[in-house]
């Protein structure tokens, strides 16, 4: 297990295109999380899988962002007409069922740059 | 609701010298607590984390925090600092009754010189 792999690693788009942003989670976590953190801010909290149901969304998350995890996998975020205030890391993270999410915390991967021009 | 407060979004220390990252809580019930470390463009690595079993906490690269709720603190320190401890340090805490999410503190981006 290589732990969890985000990729690409680097984006650059140009105002108004979509993007996609894929996680690989550490396989045996069912709990799956987008966070999104802008420059010399904490990570905000986006949206949790819990294998494939998206359970909850933040206020963050506009009807321009989706995100899916087909089949309880991996997941994928897709930002629509892009704006330059996407611009930011978009950081993926993975937790065990349970209990076992407080207790473990989390494992982040390496994040996705997102800059818009 | 839970929340952590980071005081200082900057410090700066000189090598050897001692490492306090101060962060504060306000939880209603007894709170799930972690330290983050980020460096640069990468993701967040688990530092260590309280989950009620000891009020000391050890984690990795001889950092430790201390649980404190007459404080409401969760102070994390390291005696003697080192070059590569510089980088963007995060507090957070888990919210109960929300899927165990973690809300993080705004960060504090520590500096280690000569």
């Amino acid at each position: 297990d290589t732990g969890v792999s985000q990729n690409p690693r680097h984006k650059i788009t140009k105002r108004g295109q979509n993007v996609t942003f894929r996680c690989d989670p550490i396989s045996e976590h069912n709990r799956l999380y987008w966070y999104r953190q802008t420059l010399g801010q904490g990570p905000e909290f986006l949206t949790y899988f819990q294998n494939e149901a998206q359970l909850e969304k933040s206020r963050l998350l506009s009807d321009r962002f989706s995100a899916e995890r087909p089949k309880g996998s991996f997941s994928t975020l897709e930002i629509q007409r892009t704006e330059q205030g996407d611009s930011a890391m978009y950081l993926c993270a993975s937790s065990p069922k349970g209990q076992g999410a407080a207790d473990y915390g989390y494992t982040f991967g390496s994040g996705t740059r997102l800059t818009v021009v | 609701a839970q929340s952590v407060t980071q005081l200082g979004s900057h410090v700066s220390v000189s090598e050897g010298a001692l490492v306090l990252l101060r962060c504060n809580y306000s939880s209603s019930v007894p709170p799930y607590l972690f330290w983050y470390v980020q460096y640069p463009n990468q993701g967040l690595q688990l530092l260590l984390k309280y989950t009620s079993a000891a009020t000391l906490v050890k984690g990795i690269n001889g950092f430790e925090a201390e649980f404190k709720k007459s404080e409401t603190s969760f102070h994390l320190t390291k005696p003697s600092a080192h070059m590569s401890d510089a980088a963007e340090y995060f507090c957070a805490v888990i919210i109960s009754g929300g899927y165990n999410k973690l809300i993080f503190g705004a960060g504090t981006r520590l500096a280690v010189h000569p």
